[in-house]
């Protein structure tokens, strides 16, 4: 059973373009989440999602950033107009089911550097 | 509110033992975890903790949970160098969806 996916490993971006972010969960997993870990700090929560649905976005930035989590393919995360304080690891989570068992498995994160 | 807190470093020598520790806020938590990073790496799930537990062993680790003072410590028992990396504490929030992480702990584990 392969871990969580994320794609691209490192992403670099000159200020002003866009960056996209992916996640394939595990397998049999329907709940992703999206982590942001700036350097020398812990991770903060962003965004959680099911299969077409937001769960809770209270952690993503009003403007710029979006997330989605289609019923085919990963989940992508997507900043638009990016600036040099969106360079951090972006790190995606997924798990079986939220209410029960809600271990969060990792994956291993996108090094995004804004130039 | 939410707030997780834990020390930012702790050295000790091979072959001690090693406590790392961390506070919470949400006392509605169902789970705590234990989180590692090396560096440049994801997170690696270590073990992790239901609510109603005092206690959990699993090889090394030992994972002291005090609910009334929301306390949560981790043992590393025998700590080798491999250890060396960043420890997180996280719970999950309001039970269900995200986690709330510390700030990390750097565990430095000399020869």
């Amino acid at each position: 059973n392969a871990g969580v996916m994320q794609n691209p490993r490192h992403l670099v971006r000159r200020r002003g373009q866009e960056a996209r972010l992916r996640c394939s969960p595990m397998k049999g997993h329907s709940h992703v989440y999206w982590y942001r870990q700036l350097p020398e700090e812990g991770l903060k929560f962003m965004v959680y999602l099911q299969k077409e649905n937001i769960i809770d976005e209270s952690g993503m930035p009003k403007e710029r950033f979006s997330a989605e989590f289609p019923k085919e393919g990963p989940s992508i995360l997507r900043i638009q107009q990016v600036v040099r304080g969106d360079s951090a690891a972006y790190f995606c989570a997924s798990s079986p089911l939220a209410g029960g068992e809600e271990t969060q498995y990792f994956g291993p994160g996108t090094r995004l550097l804004v130039l | 509110g939410e707030d997780v807190e834990q020390s930012l470093f702790l050295s000790v020598r091979e072959g001690d033992s090693s406590v790392i520790n961390c506070t919470y806020t949400d006392s509605s938590s169902t789970y705590l975890y234990w989180y590692k990073q090396e560096p440049g790496a994801g997170l690696q799930l270590l073990t992790y903790i239901f609510s109603n537990m005092d206690m959990k062993q699993d090889q090394r680790l030992t994972v002291l949970l005090n609910k009334k003072d929301k306390h949560l410590s981790l043992r590393i028992a025998d700590t080798q160098t491999g250890d060396s990396a960043i420890y997180f504490c996280a719970e999950t929030y309001n039970q269900g969806g995200k986690l709330i992480f510390g700030q990390g702990t750097e565990l430095s584990v000399k020869p």
